[in-house]
């Protein structure tokens, strides 16, 4: 069975740019998750999914970032514009959608802003 | 959601038991614990789960008392490429509810 997958793995981008990450789930998955990461710190919930439609987004700056799930499978995570803060690594997630769900991860994708 | 309390850090060596504890006072009935581990430059991996009592896999077992306020994580005869942090977290997952994670514990094993 295929993973998460995330694309791309780096990303280098200056202050105020723009930046679009990528997640496939597993397929079947109802439920879609992104995190981020920063160095040293455990992952925090930007938002989550249950197929295309958002169950939480209480910590997402929605000011700056923007996620989306089409049809339901893939999903794209945008900042705009980045700043140095946003430095981190963004992890995607996928769970089935049941009761007490294990959660499975991508690889990440390591962002660094200048 | 109720909070988790776990140790910073811990070191062992290859071929010891290592006993990871994590504090939740406030476990409602229908939170669930569950442990995930975590290596440099990967996403987190599921570990175990559990409700009460005693758990065991192929990777590790999880002890929880009766008042279900702490748990421990049992990682039977550790080897260098356990060193990775484990996160702690409870909650009933139930698709509608997140999943909160701590900082972890960094498990660091040497020869």
């Amino acid at each position: 069975e295929a993973g998460v997958a995330q694309s791309p793995r780096y990303k280098i981008i200056e202050k105020r740019q723009s930046v679009a990450f990528w997640c496939n789930p597993i397929s079947g998955h109802a439920t879609l998750y992104w995190y981020q990461q920063i160095l040293g710190q455990g992952p925090k919930l930007l938002i989550q999914f249950q197929n295309n439609g958002v169950v939480d987004d209480s910590q997402l700056p929605k000011d700056r970032f923007s996620a989306e799930r089409l049809k339901g499978v893939d999903s794209t995570l945008k900042i705009q514009p980045a700043k140095l803060e946003d430095s981190a690594v963004y992890l995607c997630a996928s769970s089935p959608g049941q009761l007490r769900d294990t959660q499975y991860f991508g690889p990440g994708t390591r962002l660094t802003v200048l | 959601l109720a909070k988790t309390t776990q140790p910073i850090s811990m070191d062992s060596y290859e071929g010891q038991e290592v006993n990871i504890t994590c504090s939740h006072n406030n476990i409602a009935t229908n939170d669930y614990i569950t442990w995930y581990q975590q290596f440099p430059s990967q996403g987190p991996r599921f570990i175990i789960q559990g409700y009460k009592t005693k758990v065991t896999n192929e990777v590790a077992s999880l002890f929880i008392p009766a008042d279900r306020k702490s748990s421990t994580l049992s990682l039977p005869r550790v080897s260098l490429s356990d060193t990775a942090v484990y996160y702690c977290l409870v909650g009933d997952n139930s698709g509608y509810s997140t999943l909160t994670f701590g900082k972890g514990t960094m498990l660091l094993v040497s020869p």
